[in-house]
């Protein structure tokens, strides 16, 4: 069973151009949601996270967008650049720093020039 | 500060045979957690340590098991390793109640 899903396995952009990563979870539960980038030979690296009591959190070039009635959340990345290229997982949890992170599948961006 | 550090980075195992994978936990971090990506999937949640004890478990069979020590590192333990044990395994320390996660670049673990 699948709460965190990321349906599309990867993405290309141009340089930028602005990327949007998807997410959808099943469990109404979750009170946070993160956004994780990994690059090959690393762990995963935080990016943004948004509580869910909000609908937007912004941090520079990204934006995490929450729609709670859909559970659907996104990651917007303006502009893309190259160094953005990596796996991006979309993760959830209970309460932060004590619950477990599930983790969507990930979907692998490539930004081209 | 320090963050995560895993070893070994890889590692080549026997079916059958037993491991153990190190963890290092960010400086001032009291609590790890273990995940395991498989090739093509997200991270997959094994269990939890705090306080040297365990604090919540996915789903995954009794051979793999771990420990925390006094200074907050901790040891992952597979025992009778299967082919499907193949994955990377990847630590992430915390400090229980703030937010954020700090993974370590994880051990490659490859069962023949």
């Amino acid at each position: 069973d699948q709460q965190v899903k990321q349906n599309s396995p990867s993405l290309s952009v141009q340089e930028g151009r602005i990327s949007i990563l998807n997410c959808d979870y099943t469990n109404s539960m979750f009170d946070y949601f993160l956004w994780y980038k990994k690059y090959p030979a690393e762990g995963p690296t935080f990016l943004i996270s948004i509580s869910s009591i909000k609908d937007k959190n912004e941090d520079g070039r990204f934006t995490v967008f929450l729609n709670k009635s859909a559970k659907h959340l996104s990651l917007h990345i303006v502009p893309s650049q190259p160094g953005d290229s990596a796996v991006y997982f979309c993760a959830a949890s209970g309460r932060l720093g004590t619950d477990k992170l599930i983790f969507g599948t990930g979907t692998r961006l490539q930004v081209f020039p | 500060e320090t963050g995560v550090t895993q070893s070994p980075t890889h590692l080549i195992k026997t079916r059958g045979q037993q491991v153990t994978l190190r963890c290092s936990s960010q400086s001032g971090h009291n609590t790890v957690s273990w995940y395991q990506q498989a090739l093509g999937q997200g991270p997959q949640f094994i269990f939890q340590y705090y306080r040297e004890e365990e604090n919540g478990r996915g789903n995954f069979p009794p051979r793999f098991s771990g420990l925390q020590f006094p200074n907050y590192s901790s040891e992952l333990n597979v025992n009778a390793l299967e082919l499907d044990d193949s994955a990377l395994y990847l630590c992430a320390s915390s400090l229980r109640g703030n937010d954020g996660y700090t993974f370590g670049s994880g051990t490659r673990l490859t069962v023949v």
